[in-house]
């Protein structure tokens, strides 16, 4: 697709029930990348993917949190348990070769979770 | 990991005026050091980058400056217009561990006032 593409761009969910979000990247992009992003604050790391495998899981912050990517494309991000500390935008990003120098990451527009 | 240190967190500027904010990074193998820019309910959009290999770099009314002994970078904005106003994010890439990603700046808010 032309951009990073992220569904629900908006998601509110009782505390306790689990949560899926999407993130389809640019088409050819080998790095996928999930940030979250609370109210005010800055973007914390969750984990990156290189294809299909995740060398780096070490920003998701509890074992309610996973994620997954298939086909070297679409990534899902599982919330489970939800609380209302998870509320927050998550954000997708993907790049095309993370090993280059100048690599640019784009970003989706986020899912906005609100768990109430 | 990389830590990258980003102020001031809000800044006002009069339209027409020079908007400026600093980073500070740790060590890091990779020389490329990005800007994003972020309106309210968008996701952060590439602004300008630079690699340290040249001091400065312009694109229109933005500038990086780079001072790669003191492992710092800012962004200046010239003549800052009302449709400046967003949040600011500096970023430094981590690599190590088989992992690549950028970590980000908390994020300078501006505010242009007319």
């Amino acid at each position: 697709g032309a951009g990073v593409s992220q569904s629900p761009s908006n998601k509110v969910t009782e505390k306790g029930k689990d949560v899926e979000l999407r993130c389809d990247p640019i088409s050819g992009h080998t790095a996928l990348y999930w940030y979250r992003q609370s109210l005010g604050q800055g973007l914390e790391f969750l984990i990156y993917f290189q294809g299909n495998s995740a060398p780096d899981k070490s920003g998701l912050p509890s074992d309610r949190f996973s994620a997954e990517r298939t086909g070297g494309s679409v990534s899902t991000l599982t919330i489970q348990r939800t609380q209302q500390e998870d509320s927050a935008v998550y954000l997708c990003a993907s790049s095309r070769n993370p090993r280059s120098s100048g690599n640019t990451i784009y970003f989706g527009e986020g899912s906005w979770l609100t768990v109430v | 990991q990389q830590q990258v240190k980003q102020s001031p967190q809000s800044l006002i500027v009069q339209k027409g005026g020079i908007s400026i904010i600093n980073c500070a990074y740790e060590n890091t193998a990779f020389d490329y050091f990005p800007w994003y820019q972020q309106f309210p309910g968008k996701g952060p959009a590439l602004l300008i980058a630079i690699r340290p290999d040249v001091s400065e770099k312009k694109e229109g009314r933005f500038t990086i400056s780079f001072n790669k002994s003191a492992k710092q970078f800012s962004l200046h904005i010239m003549d800052s217009q009302p449709g400046d106003s967003a949040t600011y994010f500096c970023a430094a890439p981590y690599s190590g561990a088989g992992s690549y990603q950028l970590t980000f700046g908390k994020g300078t808010k501006l505010s242009v006032i007319p």
